[in-house]
């Protein structure tokens, strides 16, 4: 079975930077996903991590510890526009997503 | 261009109605997917396709029909659903089934079963 935990709710301030968190445990690792999803529409593609390590891409950056079970999403310089829910998924067998109950994160001026 | 495609956008249907959720892709992707997402929940995995046949069904319950007609195109037939049905459900695709193909997800259609 698939077991995918993150904080339900955060809020950090605009400019600052916020970690969200992810634990899972899994058979089948292929690999963990972060999306990023706005009230009432799709979830977006930010990051994959399969190698332990930190994947960065601008303001976005990525966490894996494949031993702990581990990851996080790091995002610096926040902007209004980030407020939204972050959606960790581990990939698992033949690209199945198993999602989290995802971290809903307000941004506040 | 990594865009997935789905109509209609809003669909209210009666428990008797027989509607479908069209969703579609020119990324020449050749794997396509189902999800059902409840409010404040996470995406869940319904259907897979992959090379336009069914690879995975998470259960589904048979009033669920989904339906692969080229690479490029999904459906999903809805027939005697129950209120309960009423979510977003989400298509995506990814290049292929293959470990950690990012899936890219279309807009959803917002289903409201009365």
């Amino acid at each position: 079975g698939q077991n995918i935990d993150q904080p339900t709710e955060m809020t950090a301030t605009e400019g600052a930077i916020v970690q969200i968190n992810c634990t899972y445990q899994t058979s089948g690792f292929n690999g963990l996903f972060w999306y990023q999803q706005h009230a009432g529409e799709a979830p977006t593609f930010l990051s994959y991590n399969v190698l332990d390590g930190l994947e960065e891409k601008g303001r976005f950056s990525s966490f894996l510890s494949r031993s702990k079970g581990y990851s996080y999403l790091l995002l610096k310089e926040l902007q209004m526009k980030d407020s939204a829910s972050y959606l960790c998924a581990v990939a698992s067998g033949a690209n199945n997503l198993f999602f989290g109950t995802g971290t809903r994160l307000t941004v506040i001026p | 261009d990594t865009e997935v495609t789905q109509t209609p956008k809003h669909l209210v249907m009666g428990m008797t109605n027989k509607k479908s959720l069209k969703c579609e892709q020119h990324m020449g992707h050749r794997a396509m997917y189902w999800y059902k997402q409840k409010a404040k929940k996470p995406p869940e995995l319904m259907f897979v396709y992959s090379y336009e046949k069914l690879s995975i069904n998470e259960s589904v319950p048979s009033r669920f029909s989904p339906e692969c007609p080229n690479s490029s195109l999904l459906n999903l037939h809805l027939h005697a659903l129950q209120p309960e049905d009423s979510a977003l459900y989400l298509c995506a695709s990814s290049h292929s089934q293959g470990a950690g193909e990012t899936q890219y997800f279309g807009p959803g259609t917002r289903l409201l079963v009365l």
